[in-house]
């Protein structure tokens, strides 16, 4: 089955305590991206990777990395984590043969940093 | 950059009633896709309906259809017969026509179906 798999799914930290949120596709997708959504402000897009070793900024890359070591995991990384990074997150992967490509996205993941 | 707007935050109508959502959006391109996402309570994100800009057709998904106006850059969502399970946030959302374009989401428009 086609799916990206989000890991944890529901996480409570405290500010300042490094944590990665993991993500993983099974369908060989180029194109990987995180993205956060916040109430009123639908889905912002976070740092996205084109390949193996590309990753690019989005729209709201400040306080968090990513990599990209393989093609199917995309973890993305807080550093230090503050309370304006509670949110829902949102893993996502395409083949970037076209843009108009089916978008798949994992379960969401939801942080709370207190 | 391209931006989507939803101007509806929330919407809701009676069960097997008609309710159409509103998107706008603003782009320089020519070509592109605009999408429709269904977010139920459990917040998976759910593909509606898909409309590629250089289709004239709009695009029909059973009780789903969407009104393109390309030149209005204007992308609606009419759902027929509405029933409980329609129950969600929608989004639209835009994305451009090359390999590394990201998906542009509205705000979102919060429907409820009434029994």
């Amino acid at each position: 089955e086609a799916q990206v798999t989000q890991n944890p799914r529901y996480l409570i930290t405290v500010t300042g305590k490094k944590l990665t949120v993991t993500c993983s596709q099974n369908m060989n997708h180029e194109y990987m991206s995180w993205y956060r959504q916040d109430p009123g402000l639908g889905l912002r897009q976070i740092y996205y990777s084109m390949n193996v070793e590309v990753t690019d900024k989005g729209d709201v890359p400040e306080g968090y990395k990513v990599s990209r070591k393989e093609k199917r995991n995309f973890p993305l990384i807080l550093e230090s984590p503050s309370p304006n990074q509670t949110s829902l997150y949102f893993c996502a992967s395409r083949p970037t043969s076209a843009s108009g490509n089916t978008i798949y996205f994992g379960e969401g993941s939801w942080l709370t940093v207190v | 950059a391209q931006t989507v707007t939803q101007s509806q935050p929330e919407m809701s109508v009676q069960e097997a009633e008609t309710v159409t959502l509103s998107c706008t959006y603003d782009t320089s391109e020519n070509n592109y896709y605009l999408f429709w996402y269904k977010q139920p309570p459990s917040r998976q994100m759910i593909l509606v309906i898909r409309q590629e800009a250089y289709k004239q057709q709009n695009a029909t998904e059973n009780r789903f259809s969407v009104n393109f106006q390309k030149a209005a850059k204007s992308f609606s969502l009419k759902i027929s017969d509405s029933q409980l399970g329609d129950t969600a946030m929608y989004f639209c959302a835009f994305i451009g026509p090359f390999g590394n374009e990201k998906l542009t989401f509205g705000t979102g428009t919060r429907l409820t179906i009434i029994p």
